[in-house]
């Protein structure tokens, strides 16, 4: 079937460097993107989203960028900071589907 | 801000016991989800409903129901509860349309024994 996949399972970075946490996914026909934050014992938060009419999407120290060509989401973070410690997930949507195709995860550590 | 809250977030349940997960969202959402997060198969829908009383099955429904009786309450149900539904599970709502934001609730942690 086809599904959402993350490069890298966990990632350690320094406080205060920038983290980029990868996402492939593999439905050509998906048309809206969404990175969730999950934070040990709670739920998923919403960090930000894009649509496949964008190739770039900026937030507070978050930047989504959409390479469709090679179906490709990155979520980069500046400044990492210890509160940004959790998991990371991103989530394709396919047009006209209420069904969200969820990838399994990249732990984010942050180093002092 | 959109608030999704679950009535509990950890239960401990016997094999074979009915238990009720009772969602709630403050944002007269439309659309209410409910999953389950297992590690290393990342979250799997198990029914969603898109207006009272209407639900559709998801990737995993067997084992579980829903009822859908007011908008703003969406309550998954294991009939016979079983050790291989000890999960993670997790409420989501969102507006109306497929590109609106699914929010989500803290989760309950499920435990049967």
């Amino acid at each position: 079937g086809e599904s959402v996949g993350l490069h890298l399972p966990t990632l350690s970075v320094q406080e205060g460097d920038n983290s980029i946490i990868n996402c492939a996914y593999s439905n050509s026909a998906s048309d809206y993107f969404i990175w969730y934050k999950q934070e040990s014992g709670k739920g998923p938060q919403f960090i930000i989203d894009i649509r496949s009419n964008m190739d770039k999407r900026q937030g507070q120290r978050v930047t989504v960028l959409l390479n469709k060509t090679v179906k490709h989401l990155s979520l980069q973070i500046a400044a990492t900071q210890p509160g940004d410690s959790a998991v990371y997930f991103c989530a394709e949507i396919p047009s006209g589907t209420y069904k969200y195709i969820f990838g399994t995860g990249t732990r984010l550590k942050v180093l002092a | 801000d959109v608030k999704v809250t679950q009535s509990s977030r950890y239960l401990v349940k016997r094999t074979g016991e009915k238990v009720f997960l009772e969602c709630v969202q403050d944002m007269d959402h439309e659309n209410m989800f409910w999953y389950r997060q297992d590690p290393g198969l990342g979250l799997r829908l198990i029914y969603f409903s898109y207006d009272v009383k209407m639900k559709e099955k998801g990737d995993i429904p067997e084992g579980y129901s829903v009822s859908r009786e007011k908008k703003e309450r969406f309550s998954l149900i294991l009939e016979s509860a079983s050790t291989n539904q000890t999960s993670m599970y997790l409420c989501a709502s969102s507006q109306d349309s497929s590109t609106d934001t699914q929010y989500f609730g803290p989760g309950t942690r499920l435990t049967v024994l």
